[in-house]
């Protein structure tokens, strides 16, 4: 059964700092990884899609890496902002479900 | 272009009432899956469907849970009767279908369930 673990659960940095988030998963045959963001109150927003193929991708200020073999992903935000205050959320895709993490709760303070 | 809609936003009940959630996917979308989160975690699968089959229950509890999409749109998952335990958010979540295990799923805002 596939089991994904999010590191730190909560994390707490001043405005401009670059920051990085831990995903890891215990069974490498994973279709995709999936970064997500959840605001209070709101449902997920998906960030960054990696296909297993990959080894990164970028959206603007965020960068995520995969590496299947050792079953960990990073998600790095760049010059950190109020506005990414949020939890951000890993998940694997095996056939078509998708296993989501725990989450990072992230608090950006001005 | 409207997203995924749920209703209602928040629901309070006693135990042992029944709840019904409904969820309107992205126009298009033919696979339709319903997540449950429980505070501080991720969501978990109840069920998704293909139009208006069932592909996949396994997570869901059939002694008290159920769930129709009965013209392959809108759906409506049902609890009856509600324990104090099934307290949490119910995540709806849409994709275009068609099997392909790369695509996106767009999520809803949720219903958050009290059960006092």
């Amino acid at each position: 059964k596939q089991e994904v673990t999010q590191i730190p659960a909560a994390l707490s940095v001043p405005e401009g700092e670059n920051l990085v988030l831990n995903c890891s998963f215990t069974d490498s045959a994973i279709y995709n990884l999936q970064w997500f963001r959840q605001d209070p109150g709101k449902g997920l927003t998906s960030l960054l899609l990696i296909q297993s193929s990959q080894r990164e991708q970028t959206s603007g200020r965020l960068n995520a890496s995969l590496d299947k073999s050792s079953g960990r992903s990073t998600l790095y935000i760049a010059a950190s902002q109020p506005g990414d205050s949020a939890t951000y959320l890993c998940a694997v895709v095996g056939f078509q479900k998708l296993v989501f993490g725990t989450g990072t709760r992230l608090l950006v303070s001005p | 272009e409207a997203g995924v809609v749920q209703s209602p936003r928040y629901k309070i009940i006693e135990k042992k009432q029944p709840v019904a959630f409904w969820c309107n996917p992205i126009s298009g979308h033919n696979t339709l899956y319903w997540y449950l989160q429980n505070l501080g975690q991720g969501p978990e699968l109840l069920i998704r469907y293909e139009n208006e089959e069932a592909v996949d229950d396994s997570q869901l509890p059939k002694d008290r849970f159920s769930a129709e999409r009965l013209k392959g749109v809108d759906s409506t998952l049902k609890i009856q009767p509600a324990e104090l335990g099934d307290s949490a958010v119910y995540l709806c979540a849409s994709s275009l279908g068609g099997g392909a295990a790369q695509e996106t799923q767009y999520f809803g805002p949720g219903t958050r369930l009290l059960v006092l």
